[in-house]
């Protein structure tokens, strides 16, 4: 059974800080990553992908992947109030266009 | 940007009634997918769809059914509704080009069965 964890929080930071969220998958095969954040009673936002191994940076988001250790994080750089939410992992199953995703990671900035 | 619309936030049926839920993207996506969210279960996919007519059974698809007539427009049908199936139901879509296929969603239809 292929799987993505995630650790389900909460994970509390201090307003300002970085946030770091985790997730480990199983397929070694997959070859796409992607962070969703999801508010309480929406459904989810695509915040960022990634297919290479290494850090790729988007604004006060960075995810990073590393094949080898079948890891991927999500940093939130000067986390905001706004930034609490649960956020989900996800790969891309190899060989489909199907996904399978963690049970998502809640985060409380603090104020 | 990418649009995807789903018929009703909010539905309430009851047990045994024929339930339809739509789901519409507007960017010319091949792919079509139906989830259902459930707390600490996180998004299940119950069906998948790869091009016009044709679909592929996700994870949980008893009690499930779909349909895609049209490119844009990807339907689930819960033959008779029953109380396990209360759920908040998630459409999305993406491409297969772009190499990413990233998936898009809808706002969601929270489905309550009585």
């Amino acid at each position: 059974q292929k799987e993505v964890e995630q650790n389900s929080g909460p994970l509390s930071v201090p307003e300002g800080a970085i946030a770091s969220l985790n997730c480990t998958y199983s397929d070694r095969g997959s070859q796409s990553f992607f962070w969703y954040r999801q508010y309480s009673g929406k459904s989810p936002e695509l915040i960022m992908f990634i297919y290479s191994n290494g850090d790729k940076e988007d604004g006060r988001f960075t995810a990073q992947l590393n094949k080898a250790s079948q890891y991927v994080s999500l940093l939130i750089r000067d986390s905001q109030p706004s930034d609490s939410a649960t956020y989900l992992c996800a790969a891309a199953l190899s060989g489909t266009y199907k996904y399978i995703f963690g049970t998502g990671t809640r985060l409380k900035v603090l104020a | 940007d990418v649009k995807v619309t789903q018929s009703s936030r909010y539905l309430v049926k009851r047990t045994g009634e024929k339930v339809f839920l739509e789901c519409v993207q507007d960017m010319d996506h091949e792919n079509m997918f139906w989830y259902r969210q459930d707390p600490g279960l996180g998004l299940r996919l119950i069906y998948f769809s790869y091009d016009v007519k044709m679909k592929e059974k996700g994870d949980i698809p008893e009690g499930y059914s779909v349909s895609r007539e049209k490119k844009e427009r990807f339907s689930l049908i819960l033959e008779s509704a029953s109380t396990n199936q209360t759920s908040m139901y998630l459409c999305a879509s993406s491409s297969t080009t772009g190499g990413g296929y990233e998936q898009y969603f809808g706002p969601g239809t929270r489905l309550t069965v009585t």
